[in-house]
């Protein structure tokens, strides 16, 4: 079993839609969670970053943390053909090693 | 967050050779940066954490005599590909941490191809 598990999609969705990404793990060690966004051929962009559990809005995105179902998620309001890209989760633990998923190809069409 | 770059973009080399890639941060003093790499469909795999003015920190599996990494300013680390073979081809990017070790940026990437 991998440490983070990431539906790697494509999940295709119409513009405008609410977009739900999310990720599993089972170290409960992780206390870091941060959401990455890749374009094609791109060095990934830091989107959100969290500490422990609770919510964190950031303009249309909004990160979720559930450490006791060691379930975390990414919700995109009104989404754009723009978002289209790589979304890939990443946690760690205190000063330790950021541990990637697979990252889920998300697909918004116009 | 932090600012880097990696040059080259894209190269593209003949199996036996060696490259070199560098990761420049353009805003701050990087005593720490980190070497990815991303094989197609695949996510990010952290290769080793490069220290300045001391020898990387390598993740088990990476042969440290291949990857060679020199972290010889704080605003340059260098990941020298040597005798490179074509299962060396893959995207290499670099990371800055931001405020914490777990925060990180990552440079734009060089994608490798070994021919």
């Amino acid at each position: 079993q991998k440490e983070v598990e990431q539906d790697p999609g494509p999940l295709s969705v119409p513009e405008g839609a609410i977009v739900s990404l999310n990720c599993t793990y089972s170290n409960s060690a992780f206390q870091y969670f941060m959401w990455y966004r890749q374009y094609s051929r791109k060095g990934p962009e830091l989107l959100m970053y969290t500490y422990s559990s609770g919510n964190k809005e950031d303009g249309r995105f909004t990160a979720q943390v559930d450490k006791s179902s060691k379930y975390i998620s990414l919700f995109i309001r009104d989404s754009q053909p723009s978002d289209s890209a790589t979304y890939l989760c990443a946690m760690s633990e205190y000063g330790n090693k950021l541990v990637f998923g697979a990252g889920t190809i998300l697909r918004v069409k116009s | 967050g932090a600012v880097v770059s990696q040059h080259p973009s894209w190269v593209i080399c003949k199996s036996g050779t060696s490259v070199k890639i560098e990761c420049r941060s353009l805003d701050f003093q990087a005593t720490t940066m980190f070497w990815y790499r991303q094989f197609p469909k695949q996510s990010l795999m952290l290769m080793a954490t490069s220290n300045e003015g001391s020898k990387a920190t390598y993740e088990q599996g990476v042969e440290k005599d291949k990857f060679l990494i020199n972290h010889a300013s704080l605003t340059l680390s260098t990941l020298t590909v040597t005798s490179a073979h074509p299962e060396d081809s893959s995207f290499y990017i670099c990371a800055l941490p931001g405020t914490s070790l777990s925060e990180q940026y990552f440079g734009p990437g060089t994608r490798l191809t070994v021919t």
